[in-house]
């Protein structure tokens, strides 16, 4: 099971700030947490993702808590294009030096002009 | 380059024909994935190769079979399959390593009829 809880959609409008919340309270101090999207019929796309430090690229900005136990996928100026579905995830480890990916429902975010 | 490359992008199949999708990726990588995906679900995780041998099998019926010819080189082997096996099929790929991301196929859209 995915160890992750996401709303299941959330509204935006074009050009404010779309602020997606992740719940990971069971995460491990060695897991991370990836951010993907999946726009439609299309193969999901990493976005970012983090340990403990807030991380920033030219998508998005990743904030954790302190306790690790939740996070929130801001993007700065939503677009039309950003319209997708956004699967937090947490990085589990099979006990091999891979971790694998194993998504949740994700955020359905539909951009509104 | 960091494209996984998919194909064929659609495939229609008979339940008694034999076909294989294939995935390839020049980018290094040494962790391949296949996912598959049902309409309005999230990605399943089906199989995981790491450094061409596999590593991770998600108790996925034989009639799905997989093979990673060489760190390129992902294909998926499918015969006798059935209707409700008819999904989108990702292929991914990373580094290896907890702290790497993956990257995505665009898909291949399978229909068995």
């Amino acid at each position: 099971d995915a160890k992750t809880t996401q709303p299941t959609s959330m509204d935006c409008a074009e050009g404010r700030a779309a602020n997606l919340p992740c719940n990971h309270s069971t995460i491990s101090g060695n897991e991370y947490v990836y951010w993907y999207r999946q726009i439609h019929s299309q193969g999901p796309q990493y976005i970012i993702h983090g340990l403990k430090n807030n991380e920033t690229n030219e998508m998005a900005s990743l904030i954790i808590t302190e306790d690790r136990k939740s996070s929130t996928l801001i993007l700065p100026h939503a677009t039309l294009r950003d319209t997708a579905v956004y699967y937090c995830i947490v990085r589990v480890n099979y006990g091999g030096s891979q971790g694998n990916l194993i998504f949740g429902k994700g955020t359905k975010l539909s951009v509104k002009p | 380059d960091t494209e996984v490359t998919q194909t064929p992008k659609h495939l229609v199949m008979g339940m008694t024909n034999k076909k294989s999708l294939k995935c390839e990726q020049h980018m290094g990588h040494r962790a391949m994935y296949w996912y598959k995906q049902k309409a309005k679900k999230p990605p399943e995780l089906m199989f995981v190769y790491s450094y061409e041998k596999l590593s991770i099998n998600e108790s996925v019926p034989s009639r799905f079979s997989p093979e990673c010819p060489n760190s390129s080189l992902l294909n998926l082997h499918l015969h006798a399959l059935q209707p409700e096996d008819s999904a989108l099929y990702l292929c991914a790929s990373s580094r290896g390593g907890m702290n790497t991301e993956a990257f995505f196929g665009q898909g291949t859209r399978l229909t068995v009829v």
